[in-house]
């Protein structure tokens, strides 16, 4: 079936470094991709998203860009900040969310 | 515009009980999915439900089981508790359109079995 594989954790960074996390995909169709976030003691927030080859999903500074050739989907920030502290996980919707394992991200002031 | 809510936060039950959970949807959104997120398993998905039937579901077994009613509003019920059960459930809300891609998630209910 369909899976996400992202890059392992924890990944503690610097105020202002830059932040990569590494996401393949493996689907037998051409499904739409996420990035969500969850903070401590929450539920997940959708980050950003694209739903077809070539799309780039931005927000809050986070990009993505969904390239079909490589089938990755990898999230970048060029300078991240400690409120960027969290929990990434990558996903793919086929008729459900597959998530990655999960990423946890902390930046130290 | 409300998010999506779901009841109780924070639960304790004793091994061979049940539980049910309580989500409420987006207003307009006629699709939700439950998923369960434990340490070891990460996020896994449980069922989803659209127009009060069940449209797809996962690897559980039968003790884990939904509805959903006619405004939406959707229960998740567990039978015959198991320390394993122990997880953040997190529901999940979409228009549930086809093409429709985006869901929301509730804060989740944090479920412990004693």
């Amino acid at each position: 079936g369909d899976s996400v594989t992202q890059m392992e954790g924890p990944v503690t960074l610097s105020e202002e470094a830059c932040l990569t996390i590494n996401c393949t995909y493996t689907a037998t169709g051409y499904p739409s991709l996420f990035w969500y976030v969850q903070y401590p003691g929450e539920g997940l927030q959708l980050l950003l998203k694209a739903t077809k080859a070539d799309d780039k999903g931005s927000n809050k500074g986070f990009e993505a860009t969904y390239r079909k050739e490589t089938t990755s989907f990898h999230l970048e920030k060029g300078s991240v900040q400690v409120s960027d502290s969290a929990v990434y996980f990558c996903a793919l919707n086929d008729y459900k969310l597959s998530f990655g394992a999960g990423t946890t991200v902390t930046v130290r002031a | 515009k409300a998010g999506v809510t779901q009841t109780p936060r924070y639960l304790i039950k004793t091994r061979g009980q049940q539980v049910t959970l309580s989500c409420s949807p987006i207003s307009g959104h006629r699709s939700v999915s439950w998923y369960q997120q434990t340490p070891g398993q990460g996020l896994q998905f449980l069922f989803e439900y659209f127009s009060e039937t069940q449209r797809n579901k996962g690897n559980f077994p039968g003790r884990f089981s939904g509805r959903q009613f006619s405004n939406s509003r959707s229960e998740m019920n567990v039978s015959t508790l198991e320390l394993g059960d122990s997880a953040l459930y997190l529901c999940a809300s979409s228009l549930g359109n086809q093409g429709d891609t985006e869901a929301f998630f509730g804060q989740g209910t944090r479920l412990t079995v004693v």
